[in-house]
Formats: C-alpha cells, sequence, structure tokens
C-alpha cells in the first residue's frame, strides 16, 4: 500500500463548477497535511495546510480532513481554466522532521 | 527576491560525470530539504537539513549521492558518477521549523545522457 494516494486523473470538470480531489494516507500518527498545485514543468506551489479534523476555507479553497478515516480533500469552487494543473497532497511524517510523503498527483483540467 | 533560488535550471551531463546543485534558501528558514521529481511522480524525499545538521537521508538514496549545508545558509548537493536514472527534477525547498509547509524553490532539471 502507497503511504500516500491519489488518484491520477485527468479529472475534467467544467468552468465554474466545483472540482473534488481527494487523498488517502496510511500512517494514522500523521498530524500535518498539505494541498500543493503543480503548472506542467513547474515546481509545486503550497496552496493550502490543514492540521485538525474539519474544514478549512481560502478564497475558493476548501481543505477537508477526516483522520478517522485518514482522509483528506481539496475543493475548489468556481473552477477556473488557471486552475488547470496536477494537485499534489502531501502528509508530515510523525517525528520525521517535517518530511513530507507525496502522493502522485491529481491532474485537473478545467473545460471553457 | 525572498525565494528559494536554485542553480543552474538545466543541466546536460555525460553518463559518469559528477555534477553539483546548488540551492539557497529562504534566509529566515532553518530547514532545507532536497526531493528528486521524476515525470508523473510526486517529489521523492531525498535528505533534510535543520541549520547546518544533516538530519535524515532517505535508506534509497545511493552513496553517490552527497548533500552538504555549511553554515547552515546554502546547500549543495552532489551526484558522482551519474546514471540515466538519474535524471529527473531535483527540487530544494526550505521552511521555518517544524510542521509547516515547504516554499520550493524552481527545480534543477538533470538529464544525464
Amino acid at each position: 500500500q502507497k503511504e500516500v494516494e491519489q488518484n491520477s486523473g485527468p479529472l475534467s470538470v467544467p468552468e465554474g463548477a466545483i472540482a473534488s480531489l481527494n487523498c488517502t494516507y496510511s500512517d494514522r500518527g500523521s498530524q500535518s497535511f498539505f494541498w500543493y498545485r503543480q503548472y506542467s514543468g513547474k515546481s509545486p506551489e503550497l496552496i493550502m495546510s490543514i492540521y485538525s479534523n474539519g474544514d478549512k476555507e481560502d478564497g475558493r479553497f476548501t481543505a477537508q480532513l477526516n483522520k478517522a478515516s485518514q482522509y483528506v480533500s481539496l475543493l475548489i469552487r468556481d473552477s477556473q481554466p488557471s486552475d488547470s494543473a496536477t494537485y499534489l497532497c502531501a502528509v508530515s511524517t510523525p517525528g520525521g522532521g517535517n518530511k513530507l510523503t507525496f502522493g502522485t498527483g491529481t491532474q485537473l483540467k478545467v473545460e471553457l | 527576491d525572498t525565494g528559494v533560488s536554485q542553480n543552474p535550471r538545466h543541466k546536460i551531463t555525460k553518463r559518469g560525470q559528477n555534477v553539483t546543485f546548488r540551492c539557497d534558501p529562504i534566509s529566515e528558514h532553518n530547514r532545507l530539504y532536497w526531493y528528486r521529481q521524476t515525470l508523473g511522480q510526486g517529489p521523492e524525499f531525498l535528505t533534510y537539513f535543520q541549520n547546518e545538521a544533516q538530519l535524515e537521508k532517505s535508506r534509497l538514496l545511493s552513496d553517490r549521492f552527497s548533500a552538504e549545508r555549511p553554515k547552515g545558509s546554502f546547500s549543495t548537493l552532489e551526484i558522482q558518477r551519474t546514471e540515466q536514472g538519474d535524471s529527473a527534477m531535483y527540487l530544494c525547498a526550505s521552511s521555518f521549523g517544524s510542521n509547516y509547509g515547504y516554499t520550493f524553490g524552481s527545480g534543477t532539471r538533470l538529464t544525464v545522457v
């Protein structure tokens, strides 16, 4: 079992719709969770962090965490073509000095 | 520029040659990380520093790889006797303390021919 799992996609949504990206992780002791956006040929960019169960909203982005189910999600409201990118889920390793384990990423395509 | 800076941006080398990459982190960040990313994969952890101390190195990392962070400022990653399988994007990131997300540099794309 991979430590951090994401559906590779591509996930296609129409412009203006809600995009829902999902991630599961294997280590129950993980405490910090991050979403990064990566455009083709570019480096990852941090867009959301979440540390406790529930929802965290920042503009059009909402991160959701359920530690009991070992599940993290990212919702993007009013999706725009500029949101088309690969979204990486990252989970911190307990006692690992903030070492992050990344999933393989989900490719999102927002269509006009 | 207050971001993470990596040099060079691209490097093409012949198999068997040594290469060295440099990373300048955000000045107030005490933690520095090196990751490697291949096409279609997420970044893979290589090693990290807290100030000048190298605290962890991936067990998957060959002895051909070495990293330094003298004086807790910039860091270098050296790959000796490069192999074609070393071709990847090498990413440096920095953070302030633990439990925070990273800021990544633009990366160094290595191609071994």
